[in-house]
Parts: structure tokens; sequence; C-alpha cells
């Protein structure tokens, strides 16, 4: 089954670099490829998606980028924000299949 | 802006008794889902449901577990004997359809003591 790795694990900025984070998925099949956020005592939040059919999606500060070939996608946050602090979650599926396998986590800090 | 919603937010129960888990999912979702994270661990796929039905499920799901929508708004997990490991949070999601966005719950903390 797919398998999601994600680093790194805790990410420190300062307010205003960009941050990024990586995952790889073992599973060629996959195509949808979710970025969520989720804040203490929240549950996930969905903040960008992409498909296998496009490279890159930009949604305001946020972009993500997909290398199909080398089964890796990138979430890229730039001009960080404190209100950007929060543990950021990769995930990966099949079209058609609902098992949606998520990365471990990145934690991330934006000092101000 | 409409959300899933979840309760009870914590619940504690000793081994071996029965809990369920609610949650109420967007209203004109179709598809619902059932995740668990154990604390510092990731967020882990249990089962998705369609038309009244079990559509997928994970290798977690074992026959402890079942889930239910018992009128036209709830969807519940039900562990019928609970154990130690089964501490976690529980988070339900919802989505349009079966490629659609899936919207997350605030959880259930499960604790079994």
């Amino acid at each position: 089954g797919e398998n999601v790795e994600q680093h790194p694990s805790t990410l420190s900025v300062q307010e205003g670099d960009s941050a990024v984070i990586k995952c790889t998925y073992s599973d060629s099949a996959s195509n949808y490829f979710p970025w969520y956020k989720q804040e203490l005592g929240k549950g996930p939040q969905l903040i960008i998606d992409i498909r296998s059919n496009v490279g890159e999606k930009k949604d305001q500060r946020i972009a993500v980028t997909l290398n199909k070939t080398a089964k890796h996608f990138s979430l890229h946050i730039t001009e960080t924000q404190p209100e950007d602090s929060a543990v950021y979650f990769c995930a990966a599926s099949r079209e058609g299949n609902n098992d949606m396998r998520f990365g471990a986590g990145t934690r991330l800090t934006v000092k101000p | 802006e409409p959300e899933v919603t979840q309760t009870p937010s914590h619940q504690v129960t000793q081994m071996g008794q029965e809990v369920i888990l609610r949650c109420v999912p967007i209203s004109n979702h179709l598809y619902f889902y059932w995740y668990r994270q154990i604390l510092g661990q990731k967020v882990e796929f249990l089962v998705s449901f369609y038309n009244n039905e079990i559509s997928e499920k994970s290798e977690i799901f074992d026959d402890q577990f079942s889930v239910e929508r018992p009128d036209g708004s709830n969807f519940t997990l039900k562990i019928r004997s609970t154990k130690l490991e089964d501490s976690a949070m529980y988070f339900c999601a919802s989505s349009v359809g079966q490629e659609g966005e899936q919207y997350f719950g605030p959880g259930t903390r499960l604790t079994v003591t």
C-alpha cells in the first residue's frame, strides 16, 4: 500500500521567511495530494491540494509542487506569519480510493 | 460556513466497554470517513462510508469497529470492546464526492483506562 514520508518533523523560521515541507510517496498510482493544517485542539483543515495532472498550484502565499517522476511533492509558504504556526500534514490517495495516507506531520513555528 | 461537528469532544471509558463516537457531516456531503490519530503519530484512515455501506476500510478497522448512519444526519463509530491501544483522537470527515476535498471535524479524544 501507499507510504508517505514527510520531512522535516519540526521547522522553525523567522516571520517573513519562507518555509518548505517535503513529502515522498511510494504508490505511483496515487494522484491526489492534499495538504492539511492542524492547529492545537482542532481537526486537520485542507489548505491546498494538487492532482497529478498539474505540476504546481498556488494560492496566495501557499504553493504546492509535484514531481510525479520522483514521487515527491512539496508545500511552500512564503512571507510566513506567526499565525502560520501549526502542524502541517501531507497526504496521498489514488483516484477512486478513499484510503488517504498521511505523512507524519511537520510542526512549523514562526517566530515574530 | 458549514462544518463537520463531533461529539463528545472527550470520552473516557474503561477497557472492555463499548463507546459510540458521533459525527454530523456537512449536509450535502455523500461520503463519510473516520480517521484516528494516536498521540504524536500520523493520522490513520479507518473507514469510508457511502450509500449506507462501507466502501473501504483499513487493516485497523477490525471486527471491534462498526459504523452506522442511523438517521439522515448522524454518522457514528462504535468500538465494541475498547482496548488501551484504542486511546487516540478520532476524526470524522466528509466530502461531496469520492474525489472531493475532505472536511474534518474537531475530533473526539478517546481515553481508555
